[in-house]
């Protein structure tokens, strides 16, 4: 079984465009996380949610928008997309609460703006 | 704030040398501490882990990190390097909250 799945796996789409990833966890964990992975593999988090409360916001355009419709899910909107949103983006989880705070990731989504 | 600093951005080693990859954090509270590596097209996976205890960590695959309170540093290592090893290693610290992942460091062995 999947602990942290994410479609779609690839996303090529053109420029102004409204797009959206999704990310289920079944790890039963209280904590999700958005991840941007650029070319140059830099890792930088987004969002994190907890119990479906935002809790980190990083500096992200506000055409990035975060959707937690319960504690197992946590969907990325996209509006109005542009070249420099191309990158792999990932989700992850974790039990929060808990002071050892292991993510589980996964497999990521690579997007391409044309 | 809380940072993390790796060093070496791209190794090339020749199978069975040594490695060592340099990790620095910066953080003024108790921290946790974690590698990450990420094969070829393949999402993040834990190496190993360290948030009390004895601070020399053994992990998976034969790497073992050690966390030197002193020097804010935790070092990845492993004695013999195969070509399977060839990914990207990310050095992580966590404060309050948030993780906090350094630039990462490619890997490549050579066989």
């Amino acid at each position: 079984d999947t602990a942290v799945s994410q479609t779609p796996k690839y996303l090529v789409t053109q420029m102004g465009n409204d797009k959206s990833i999704k990310c289920e966890q079944n790890l039963g964990h209280d904590t999700m996380y958005w991840y941007k992975q650029d070319s140059k593999k830099f890792l930088k988090i987004m969002f994190s949610y907890n119990n479906k409360e935002l809790i980190i916001n990083e500096t992200v355009p506000n055409r990035f928008s975060p959707k937690s419709p319960d504690k197992a899910h946590l969907n990325l909107h996209i509006n109005s997309l542009e070249l420099g949103d191309s990158a792999v983006y990932f989700c992850a989880s974790s039990q929060a609460g808990v002071r050892f705070d292991e993510q589980f990731f996964g497999p990521g989504t690579r997007l391409t703006v044309l | 704030a809380q940072s993390v600093s790796q060093h070496n951005h791209h190794v090339i080693l020749s199978e069975a040398a040594s490695l060592e990859l340099g990790c620095n954090y910066s953080y003024g509270g108790t921290v946790n501490l974690f590698w990450y590596v990420q094969y070829p097209g393949q999402h993040l996976q834990l190496l190993l882990k360290y948030f009390s205890g004895d601070p020399l960590v053994k992990g998976i695959k034969g790497f073992e990190a050690e966390f030197i309170k002193s020097k804010f540093s935790f070092n990845l290592r492993k004695p013999s390097v195969q070509w399977s090893d060839t990914a990207e290693y990310f050095c992580a610290v966590q404060g309050y909250q948030k993780v906090t992942f350094g630039i990462g460091t490619k890997l490549q062995v050579i066989p």
